[in-house]
């Protein structure tokens, strides 16, 4: 079965652009969360979509923002885009258990210049 | 709040030397335990897992059990191949319907032949 796929694999916006990431889950999968890498501040949990409801919510500031749809595909976005925001965007999903593995995918690549 | 402490790198091994790569953790309850392992230019992939007190994980020839009374889920293996060169990380995931992982910051692993 196909794994967790995100779109695009890699791209590089502008100071003050906007960027939305998608990513399409495991199928049968029905929990997304995201999570953004950088060098600086390792892996950090952005937010969690579950049944197209945000379930939780990291420590970021609202220009970052999510959706999940009826089919479980997910779309993040980030407006007014900074060069701190440059890093690797991580989509994951799972089934949703309480001892549910969680699966991810390549990640987007975003650089911003 | 829950957080994962984990061994800095990065560590330099020869082939087939003995590897371990410590992680404790801070968590109420009983959380699911997880070592994933990045390879450059790619997301994360599960190594293992581990759900209860006592569980024993296994993968690939890697090997981390719970420990709850010393809060501990240390990685080893008995002997490393080159192609075990790759970040590695200990995350943790809450009890109950919460799909948010809280990572360690990563032990970056050279294996030399």
């Amino acid at each position: 079965k196909a794994g967790v796929t995100q779109t695009p694999r890699y791209l590089i916006k502008t100071r003050g652009q906007q960027v939305t990431l998608s990513c399409s889950p495991i199928s049968g999968h029905r929990s997304v969360s995201w999570y953004q890498q950088t060098p600086g501040q390792g892996l950090q949990f952005l937010f969690e979509y579950f049944s197209e409801t945000q379930r939780n919510k990291g420590n970021f500031p609202g220009r970052f923002s999510g959706r999940q749809f009826s089919n479980s595909r997910s779309e993040m976005n980030v407006s007014t885009l900074e060069l701190g925001d440059s890093a690797l965007y991580l989509c994951a999903s799972s089934f949703q258990g309480e001892v549910d593995t969680i699966y991810f995918g390549e990640g987007s690549w975003l650089t911003v210049v | 709040g829950d957080s994962v402490t984990q061994m800095e790198g990065p560590v330099t091994l020869s082939e087939e030397a003995f590897l371990t790569i410590n992680c404790t953790y801070t968590a109420t309850g009983y959380p699911s335990l997880f070592w994933y392992v990045q390879y450059p230019g790619e997301g994360l992939q599960l190594l293992l897992k581990a759900t209860k007190a006592d569980d024993k994980g296994s993968n690939k020839g890697f090997e981390a059990t719970y420990r709850k009374e010393t809060t501990s889920f240390h990685l080893e293996k008995g002997s490393v191949q080159v192609s075990d060169s790759a970040v590695y990380f200990c995350a943790l995931k809450p009890q109950g319907l919460n799909e948010k992982l809280t990572f360690g910051t990563g032990t970056r692993l050279t294996i030399i032949p």
